[in-house]
């Protein structure tokens, strides 16, 4: 049983380009969390998602980012026009239930905006 | 707003000794985690707390938690070079859309020094 699965691992954009960001749940898991952290800090809750319904999006930036969970593929979190400060890890974790449950983190998408 | 608080910040150590690192919280909770990260890896879950007075042990890592203090520590007893990394505490809280999501502490970084 396969983790969870983030890609690309490395993404280099330059300012002003789109960031798309990857991320498979792991088998039968129907809920995805993204995390960003920024350098030297801990991570930070930034939208929780099920399948086609963004349920809590209370961490994300009022601009730019978007999150989608389709009924089919993988997670999508969206950086429009990327800024230097977007440059970050971002997390993807996934869990089989909405509560009372732990959540799996993937290996990351580290984020460079030049 | 939950805040999480960790300290020290920065923990430089020789092999061998004993240290303790502590998580404070704001709010109560459920259940609160323990994390291992390596520099540029994903995170590595180490302990899951999950009652007052819980206490969990794997080799020289022990975990403990008291939610009436709202208090968690984590315990290196004879601390060896491997054990090098950043430690972050996380606590689980409820939205106002009724998911559970984690707020992480500020992380420390141990160094252990031969």
């Amino acid at each position: 049983n396969a983790g969870v699965m983030q890609n690309p691992r490395h993404l280099v954009r330059r300012r002003g380009q789109e960031a798309r960001l990857r991320c498979s749940p792991m088998k039968g898991h129907s809920h995805v969390y993204w995390y960003r952290q920024l350098p030297e800090e801990g991570l930070k809750f930034m939208v929780y998602l099920q399948k086609e319904n963004i349920i809590d999006e209370s961490g994300m930036p009022k601009e730019r980012f978007s999150a989608e969970f389709p009924k089919e593929g993988p997670s999508i979190l969206r950086i429009q026009q990327v800024v230097r400060g977007d440059s970050a890890a971002y997390f993807c974790a996934s869990s089989p239930r909405r509560v009372n449950t732990e959540a799996f983190f993937g290996q990351g998408t580290r984020l460079t905006v030049v | 707003e939950l805040k999480v608080e960790q300290n020290p910040l920065f923990l430089s150590m020789q092999e061998g000794k004993n240290y303790t690192i502590y998580c404070n919280y704001s709010t109560t909770s459920d259940r609160l985690y323990w994390y291992r990260q390596d520099p540029g890896k994903s995170l590595e879950s180490l302990f899951v707390l999950l009652s007052n007075g819980a206490v969990k042990q794997e080799g020289r890592l022990m975990a403990s938690l008291d939610t009436k203090a709202r208090l968690s520590t984590l315990h290196i007893t004879a601390a060896v070079h491997d054990l090098s990394a950043t430690y972050f505490c996380a606590v689980d809280s409820y939205s106002n859309f009724g998911n559970e999501k984690l707020t992480f502490g500020t992380g420390t970084r141990l160094t252990i020094i031969p």
